[in-house]
């Protein structure tokens, strides 16, 4: 089993659309949980951190539930400018755990 | 604050060969990690230097090793390359116990063996 899974999507949402998507991660000791932003051939860049009590950045909203194992992101009000890949990331002690990704087009 | 610097850039090695990958930490950070992505996959990760030392290692086999220097910066090196070896190799800094604000990723080595 993999140590984080997600949708792989492709969402393909026009702008000022919703679009949410989740993963699964299979270490129930993880301790702390991110989503990364992958734009093509380019290196992730933390979009944010995710805490259980879920939390906001502007037109994202990520939510940890950790009974479940289950992460969550949703973008608000979708710009040309989110079409990406997002990486839903758990870190265990020294390393971090990437799922595969799921790619997000924004289309005008 | 300087951000995390890789080189090369790309890379084309031959099958068999010898490839050595650099790493410069962002300023403050102690700790550099080093992930393997591969095509249409996320980053798996490779190993972990503290300290001048291997802090943890992924599945990945002896051929691969690294180094950390006091200055912090980190070496990756990679022996009797392979095809599968043909990925983007990112390097990502931290601080040791800081682990909860992420890490800063270096824009990556697209290493090519033919």
């Amino acid at each position: 089993r993999k140590e984080v899974e997600q949708d792989p999507g492709p969402f393909n949402v026009p702008e000022g659309a919703t679009v949410a998507f989740n993963c699964t991660y299979s270490n129930s000791a993880s301790q702390s949980f991110f989503w990364y932003r992958q734009d093509c051939r380019k290196e992730p860049k933390l979009l944010m951190s995710v805490y259980s009590s879920g939390n906001e950045d502007g037109r994202f909203t990520a939510q940890l539930n950790r009974a479940s194992q289950y992460i969550s992101l949703l973008i608000r009000d979708s710009k040309l400018s989110d079409s990406a890949t997002y990486l839903c990331v758990v870190n265990d002690d020294y390393k971090l755990s990437f799922g595969a990704g799921t790619t997000v087009t924004v289309r005008a | 604050e300087t951000g995390v610097t890789q080189s090369p850039t790309h890379l084309i090695k031959t099958r068999g060969q010898q490839v050595t990958l650099r790493c410069s930490s962002q300023s403050g950070h102690n700790t550099v990690s080093w992930y393997q992505q591969a095509l249409g996959q996320g980053p798996q990760f490779i190993f972990q230097y503290y300290r001048e030392e291997e802090n943890g290692r992924g599945n990945f086999p002896p051929r691969f090793s690294g180094l950390q220097f006091p200055n912090y910066s980190s070496e990756l090196n990679v022996n009797a390359l392979e095809l599968d070896d043909s990925a983007l190799y990112l390097c990502a800094s931290s601080t040791r116990g800081g682990e909860d604000y992420g890490y800063t990723f270096g824009s990556g080595t697209r290493l090519t063996v033919v």
